[in-house]
């Protein structure tokens, strides 16, 4: 397929252990987002990449939450110490920019986290 | 910063024409988007508008009014497969060139026969 993809779909861990989380973006698409999904909101904006780098990491909650994406293509979100509140649905998107707001991205089918 | 408002869920009838409003303020604005999710999917693109007024794509439809904060997705012919959420979403470039998405937290529709 030639869709974003994320892995795992579900993942279940323990309160303070270490998870991480995989997105492997549509080819040619330089920038990638991560957002946060709880249940009955929208999308909550973490972290964003333009090639290698994280040009816009506003969005992470607390320094728990550590992202790369090293060649600029598969990106890995990294929790530390997990809590019960970091449990959620985690989105990746990815898209090729305009360099304007019309910047439509395309979404994966998230990796679902709970954290007992 | 942003602040987005649009109605918790709506319910409308197969084959009858239902619009989702969303208000919204904003410190910038680079443009706002609809998204559909269906329950345990990923967000899909619906429509976009940067300037005041009617977007037409089949059966959807998206209005916008920059000076009021307001837009609205039109849906018409309803059909069964219609039944999800519908997401208003703002970008904006805080000056990072990521025009990242601010989301509201969705309108969860159902279509009944």
């Amino acid at each position: 397929g030639a869709g974003v993809s994320q892995t795992p779909s579900n993942k279940v861990t323990e309160k303070g252990k270490y998870v991480e989380l995989r997105c492997d973006p549509i080819s040619g698409h330089t920038a990638l987002y991560w957002y946060r999904q709880s249940l009955g909101q929208g999308p909550e904006f973490l972290i964003y990449f333009q090639g290698t780098g994280a040009a816009d990491d506003s969005g992470l909650p607390n320094d728990r939450f550590f992202a790369v994406r090293p060649e600029g293509s598969v990106s890995t979100l990294k929790i530390q110490r997990t809590e019960r509140g970091d449990s959620a649905v985690y989105l990746c998107a990815s898209s090729s920019p305009s360099g304007t707001g019309y910047n439509e991205q395309f979404f994966g089918p998230g990796t679902r986290l709970t954290v007992l | 910063g942003q602040n987005i408002d649009q109605p918790t869920e709506m319910t409308a009838t197969e084959g009858a024409i239902v619009q989702i409003n969303c208000t919204y303020q904003t410190s910038g604005f680079n443009g706002l988007f609809w998204y559909q999710q269906h329950a345990g999917e990923a967000p899909t693109f619906l429509s976009y508008n940067v300037l005041d007024g009617l977007e037409e794509k089949g059966r959807f439809s998206s209005f916008l009014s920059r000076s009021k904060g307001y837009s609205y997705l039109l849906l018409k012919e309803l059909q069964m497969k219609d039944s999800a959420s519908y997401l208003c979403a703002l970008t904006y470039d805080p000056g990072a060139g990521s025009y990242q998405l601010t989301f509201g937290k969705g309108t969860k529709l159902s279509v009944i026969p």
